[in-house]
């Protein structure tokens, strides 16, 4: 199994460029989440998805766009990429979310907006 | 909504001596559970050991143990016999049983053990 896969692994936008962070999982989990991460913040939840065709707002949501088509995918979206958006990105699976299992997390894409 | 507050910034450990990280926690859940996370400086975010609300016995793995006091709302982490692989960002996380699915975290510990 490759895991979590993220990619890109570093993007570097201008203001007002749109993009697509990806990620897949290939262990057939239920649950997928996006976060950032900041210096001095830790992690916080962009978007996350109970399962394909659901999906619901996290902490942060504000700029960024997610779908779940199938099981294995769960692409965010930058529409109009702001300096503020400057940050890393994690992607993150778990088998259910009933009980809570452990989260497996992507290795991260790191993007700077000019 | 879930708060996780992690009060250090940053610690320092010999190598070989034991180390506790704190973390305290709002909710209004019964049911829900704990988490420390590990970040190396290679980004990549590794569970390090998890805890279960309604268990009353504190979780252990290996060298790493929590204090878990349900009524006071903390979740604190000893690392014993540190050793050099052990530096890493640490974060608390808290996650509710019920309907709310998100995963909240603290703003993390910076760990450095020194040889």
């Amino acid at each position: 199994n490759a895991g979590v896969t993220q990619t890109p692994k570093f993007q570097v936008l201008k203001t007002g460029q749109s993009m697509t962070l990806q990620c897949a999982q290939d262990m057939n989990h239920e649950y997928m989440s996006w976060y950032r991460q900041d210096p001095g913040m830790g992690l916080r939840l962009i978007h996350y998805s109970v399962g394909a065709g659901i999906t619901d707002q996290g902490e942060v949501p504000n700029g960024y766009n997610v779908s779940r088509s199938t099981t294995e995918d769960f692409p965010l979206r930058l529409l109009s990429a702001a300096p503020s958006q400057t940050s890393v990105y994690f992607c993150a699976s778990s088998y259910s979310v009933r009980g809570h299992n452990e989260q497996f997390f992507g290795p991260g894409t790191r993007l700077t907006v000019l | 909504a879930q708060t996780v507050t992690q009060s250090q910034p940053e610690m320092s450990v010999q190598e070989a001596e034991t180390v506790t990280l704190s973390c305290t926690y709002d909710t209004s859940e019964s049911n829900y559970y704990l988490f420390w996370y590990k970040q190396p400086p290679s980004r990549q975010m590794i569970l390090v050991i998890r805890q279960e609300a309604y268990k009353q016995q504190n979780a252990t793995e290996n060298r790493f143990s929590v204090n878990f006091q349900k009524a006071a709302k903390s979740f604190s982490l000893k690392i014993s016999d540190s050793q050099l692989g052990d530096t890493a960002m640490y974060f608390c996380a808290h996650y509710s049983g019920g309907s709310n699915y998100k995963l909240t975290f603290g703003k993390g510990t910076l760990l450095t053990v020194n040889p």
